[in-house]
């Protein structure tokens, strides 16, 4: 079966960092687009990050630039994102997503004091 | 960035009536290589998003017939031909035409 899978998310204290990981299963990242998307409790989804197959191009939403990492590991078939220096406003559910086709469940991100 | 906008933004339907929610981009979706990257997702709540079109009108594996896209440049229309219970939830268009990709506000369609 085609999925993925996000881990890593918890309570984290503003300035702090987390990693968040998407495993792959059913079919291998380096083939595809992979991105990171994230929505605020309540509110729409909004575009975090995105890398592309060959991992050569990586793009990011402006109010995560420089704090924000994506990143892959094609031996382990699994999707990054490094978050550092988070803020408040950086709380979200976490969906990882292959072409925007394939979603996980979601990783929730708490960030507070 | 590329503005999405939708309309409306609240749709009361009564069953088995037909729905139709636009999607407006403030630039023309289509890339350098001829596509134009419109999606739309339908997102019920507590679950994940569920992409139903990619590339304006290819429907994804499951999604039943009445669901349709359209539209071209900056103009996309997603349309529900009659309407069923499962169809409630919050319908989003999303660009990846360039980077920042952006979704519109979503449109929260709901039974009358």
């Amino acid at each position: 079966e085609v999925q993925v899978v996000e881990s890593g998310g918890g309570l984290v204290q503003p300035g702090g960092s987390l990693r968040l990981s998407c495993a792959a299963s059913g079919f291998t990242v380096s083939n595809y687009w992979m991105n990171w998307v994230r929505q605020a409790p309540g509110e729409g989804l909004v575009w975090v990050s995105s890398i592309d197959e060959r991992g050569n191009l990586k793009g990011y939403a402006d109010s995560v630039k420089g704090r924000f990492t994506i990143s892959r590991d094609n031996a382990k078939n699994t999707l990054y994102l490094q978050m550092d220096s988070l803020r408040p406003e950086d709380t979200a559910i976490y969906f990882c997503t292959r072409d925007f086709e394939i979603w996980g469940q979601g990783a929730l991100v708490t960030v507070s004091s | 960035d590329v503005v999405m906008t939708q309309s409306p933004l609240s749709l009361p339907v009564t069953l088995g009536q037909p729905a139709s929610i636009s999607c407006r981009s403030d630039q023309s979706l289509i890339h350098r290589n001829g596509n134009t990257y419109l999606i739309w997702l339908h997102q019920r709540p507590g679950q994940s998003p569920r992409r139903l079109f990619y590339k304006v009108s290819n429907r994804d594996s499951g999604v039943p017939d009445r669901f349709s896209g359209s539209g071209s440049g900056a103009d996309f229309t997603l349309k529900i031909s009659r309407v069923e219970a499962e169809d409630v939830g919050i319908y989003y268009c999303m660009q990846h035409t360039q980077w920042p990709y952006t979704f519109g506000q979503g449109t929260k369609l709901e039974i009358k």
